[in-house]
């Protein structure tokens, strides 16, 4: 199955700060998605993106499917970004669909 | 985006029992799976939740411990039988459209087993 690497695990950042994290994967995929787990335990759609760039207000999102990874940027970091970030990717072709997770960054953000 | 409601939030069960967990999509969605996020780690398919039939369960994961119903297109439930403190997790719901567009995910369902 395809293999999903995310990096750092871990990043601690003062508020006001960049980050830039990271997810590669081993194959093609059509669909890539990030995600923000909240401490609840719910997750959080951040950006649906196989291919591409998007942005929403302060992150934003770039997919190089060609060289199979994607980063995910974070501005002006606020102590609600807090948080484990999940990358997902799936090959999907008729009705086999598997979306697989990385390991996920937890991202601290102090005040 | 999708609508997907799964209940109970969260409970607290004795071992050896069972607790059914319910999940209930709107109508954008067409695929249903449900995960496993086991304390500190990340999600694991458990199985694929199909109309009509029986589930499609990835490695590792049984039908006798986790029998999972979909009567129809938008409900279904997972069921945790014969629970374990090993079972203490999070149990998500997810719902994609026809093909595997964007996933939605449900709230959760945070189990321990004591």
């Amino acid at each position: 199955g395809i293999q999903v690497e995310q990096s750092p695990p871990d990043l601690i950042l003062q508020e006001g700060a960049n980050s830039t994290l990271r997810c590669n994967f081993s194959d093609s995929v059509n669909n890539l998605q990030w995600f923000h787990q909240n401490p609840w335990g719910q997750l959080i759609n951040l950006f649906y993106i196989p291919s591409g760039t998007k942005q929403n207000g302060r992150l934003s999102a770039t997919t190089v499917a060609t060289e199979r990874y994607s980063l995910l940027y974070i501005s002006s970091s606020q102590t609600t970004d807090s948080g484990v970030y999940f990358c997902a990717v799936a090959y999907s072709g008729g009705s086999n669909y598997k979306l697989t997770f990385g390991k996920g960054t937890l991202l601290t953000v102090n005040p | 985006s999708a609508v997907i409601s799964q209940k109970p939030s969260r409970d607290i069960c004795q071992r050896g029992t069972s607790l059914t967990i319910q999940c209930q999509v709107d109508s954008q969605v067409t695929m249903m799976f449900w995960y496993r996020q086991q304390p500190g780690q990340s999600l694991t398919l458990i199985a694929t939740a199909n109309q009509g039939s029986e589930a499609t369960y990835e490695s590792g994961f049984v039908i006798d411990k986790f029998p999972i119903s979909r009567p129809n297109l938008t409900f279904s439930t997972l069921t945790v039988s014969n629970m374990s403190p090993e079972d203490s997790s999070i149990y998500l719901c997810s719902g994609a459209g026809r093909g595997g567009t964007e996933a939605f995910f449900g709230q959760g369902t945070r189990l321990t087993v004591v």
